[in-house]
């Protein structure tokens, strides 16, 4: 079990561009979470998958977030035309079992800066 | 959707003292995590804990889910306790599977 691994750890981008994260979630883990956290706040949920579906979808996911998980295994968010304010920490957390009541295990995250 | 409150939002400490941190929920839940954030931001699982006692060395937390609250017990702490500790719950109604997170309370241990 080599726990929740994410790429890259940290990213530097200009306003406008494009950014792809990667997550490998622990091995037989069928649910998989992004979320965002910004400095002084907790972590902030933004998408859910089990296994390849994508179930749920924070409001705070605009359109320029796109989450996918292709063959249930790893996930990418990409976020298009990137703005300031999408500088943060983005966190990626996987789990196994009945869903509602399942321990979540977090990566390391990737720390986004947007100049 | 549920609240998390967290308190004290900061802590100081010296060395060896014992802490209590303490968690507040708005609504039921069937899922309560305790974390422990590190400097490079990894988040650490501590407890889950959605009722009852556990313990793991100096770490001990309570869940009383009738009364919508969780504490976490540090004793004897250590300068590597220092960090930030989230609480993080997850509801029974709507998204089910999401983690609703607090502020968190910022931990300084002193040599």
């Amino acid at each position: 079990d080599t726990g929740v691994s994410q790429n890259p750890r940290h990213k530097i981008t200009k306003r406008g561009q494009n950014v792809t994260f990667r997550c490998d979630p622990i091995s037989e883990h069928n649910r998989l979470y992004w979320y965002r956290q910004t400095l002084g706040q907790g972590p902030e949920f933004l998408t859910y998958f089990q296994n390849e579906a994508q179930l749920e979808k924070s409001r705070l996911l605009s359109d320029r977030f796109s989450a996918e998980r292709p063959k249930g295994s790893f996930s990418t968010l990409e976020i298009q035309r990137t703005e300031q304010g999408d500088s943060a920490m983005y966190l990626c957390a996987s789990s196994l079992g009945p869903a509602g009541s399942e321990t979540q295990y977090f990566g390391p995250g990737t720390r986004l800066l947007v100049l | 959707g549920i609240q998390v409150e967290q308190s004290p939002p900061d802590l100081i400490l010296q060395e060896g003292a014992n802490s209590t941190l303490r968690c507040n929920f708005s609504d039921s839940v069937n899922n309560l995590q305790w974390f422990h954030q590190n400097p490079w931001g990894q988040l650490i699982n501590l407890f889950y804990i959605p009722s009852g006692t556990k313990q793991n060395g100096r770490l001990s937390a309570t869940t009383v889910a009738t009364e919508r609250y969780s504490l976490l017990y540090i004793s004897s702490s250590q300068t590597t306790d220092s960090g930030v500790y989230f609480c993080a719950v997850q509801g029974y109604t709507g998204a089910n599977s999401k983690l609703t997170f607090g502020k968190g309370i910022t931990l300084s241990v002193r040599p």
